[in-house]
């Protein structure tokens, strides 16, 4: 079954720790997204890459980092400087980055105590 | 600066009436439009782009360039309509695309 797997749905983080969600996909797509989506905030883009070993910043990168070593996945680690983590995680592919037609996991909630 | 601006945040319709969700955007040049929807427990979903001029699910949208709208309209609304509705604008930015997204509406469908 083709499409794009987040781990884990719910994740629960102590503050001052990192935290690491993971996105997988097995469409053969170059590029994949991360965004946050808050009530009331719609969708932020977090960071994007649009090959392999390579990545931008989106519009919120700080407290975020990302790698792609894999076409097939790209992880988000939440770090202790995030200011506001807590918060609801999409992550995002497309076939190429010149399309808008993204195909979306079914998001990782992150909560912060 | 490119802007998707959806003015509604709830919409409450009763089954069977049309319905509208408004989109419009801010961009001079050449856009592409779409809509993506998230039914509740689901994952967010392509619903129609303007360049298919497609009918999805009953809905469909069309490009006003003259208003800058991309409406999303449907003559009869059923109850499994109810979601939250994104309209998202991708445009040139300098040697890529971008896509940038409006805040969504919340569709709700009353028996």
């Amino acid at each position: 079954d083709g499409g794009i797997t987040q781990s884990p749905k719910y994740l629960f983080r102590k503050e001052g720790q990192n935290v690491t969600l993971s996105c997988e996909q097995n469409l053969n797509h170059d590029a994949m997204y991360w965004y946050r989506q808050d009530p009331g905030q719609g969708l932020r883009l977090i960071y994007y890459s649009q090959i392999v070993n390579d990545f931008q910043k989106g519009d919120i990168a700080e407290g975020y980092s990302v790698s792609r070593e894999k076409k097939e996945s790209f992880p988000l680690t939440v770090t202790s400087a995030q200011k506001n983590p807590t918060a609801f995680y999409l992550c995002a592919s497309s076939r190429d980055s010149r399309t808008g037609e993204l195909f979306f996991g079914e998001g990782s909630r992150l909560t912060v105590l | 600066a490119q802007r998707v601006t959806q003015p509604e945040k709830l919409l409450s319709v009763f089954k069977g009436a049309p319905v509208e969700l408004k989109c419009n955007y801010s961009y001079s040049g050449s856009p592409e439009l779409f809509w993506y929807v998230q039914y509740s427990r689901q994952r967010l979903q392509l619903l129609l782009r303007h360049i298919s001029r497609e009918s999805i699910k009953g809905f469909t949208a069309d490009l006003n360039k003259g208003e800058t709208s991309f409406h999303l309209k449907k003559p009869f609304a059923q109850e499994e309509d109810s979601a939250m509705y994104y309209c998202a604008l991708e445009f040139n930015a300098g040697n890529n695309r971008k896509l940038i997204w409006g805040l969504g509406t919340s569709l709700a469908v009353n028996p």
